[in-house]
């Protein structure tokens, strides 16, 4: 069975910092979706990057960017120049490639930006 | 264009009653997923549903059921309420049935069961 996991449930970063949140997976597909979600205290859930595994160059989305690490199945999420709206709950997920695959998803990571 | 929408936003329900739970997919989605958060956890996948047929299900007892109308909008059904049903549930839909499809998230109904 896939399983996602976040070892950080809470990080801290000051304002215009850089910060890293990990997430490891465990799979034995070769062809999958890899995602981060954020979920503002307002709880809707916003998806931030996406990554196809079969994709070796690393996703970005303006200051987001990943670490994707296919063999040691790692998928980091950095955050450049953190802003106070980036302050919220970040989630790590994994869908596996095909029609109709449920999201799995970690814990999830608690990311408080400090002014 | 409206994104996903969920009603209620939140419920308050007693041991042993029933709940129906409606989302509405944004215009043009055929496919809309159910997921459970139980506070301070990640979502957990109840079901999937995709041109009104069920294509997926999560491990979540027979309490649970949902459904899928002509016009694509969804109710999720819970019966016999436990006080460990309590939760955000989170409604997404999605343009298809691929994983590459983007999942779009409605803004949840807080459920508490006392």
């Amino acid at each position: 069975a896939q399983t996602v996991t976040q070892s950080q449930p809470e990080m801290s970063v000051q304002e215009a910092e850089t910060v890293t949140l990990s997430c490891t997976y465990d799979t034995s597909e070769s062809d999958y979706y890899l995602f981060w979600y954020k979920q503002p205290p307002s709880r809707q859930m916003i998806l931030v990057i996406r990554q196809e595994a079969y994709k070796q160059q690393n996703a970005t989305e303006n200051r987001f960017s990943v670490n994707f690490q296919k063999a040691a199945k790692s998928f980091s999420l950095k955050i450049s120049d953190s802003q106070l709206g980036d302050a919220a709950m970040y989630f790590c997920a994994y869908r596996r490639a095909g029609n109709n695959r449920k999201l799995i998803w970690g814990l999830g990571t608690s990311l408080a930006v400090n002014p | 264009d409206a994104g996903v929408t969920q009603s209620p936003t939140h419920l308050i329900k007693t041991r042993g009653q029933q709940v129906t739970l409606r989302c509405s997919p944004i215009s043009g989605h055929k496919s809309v997923s159910w997921y459970q958060q139980v506070l301070g956890q990640g979502p957990q996948f109840i079901f999937q549903y995709y041109e009104k047929e069920e294509r997926g299900r999560g491990n979540f007892p027979d309490r649970f059921s949902a459904r899928q109308f002509p016009n694509y909008s969804s109710e999720l059904n819970v019966n016999a309420l436990l006080l460990g049903d309590s939760a955000l549930y989170l409604c997404a839909s999605t343009l298809g049935g691929s994983s590459y499809n983007e999942q779009f998230f409605g803004p949840g109904t807080r459920l508490t069961v006392l």
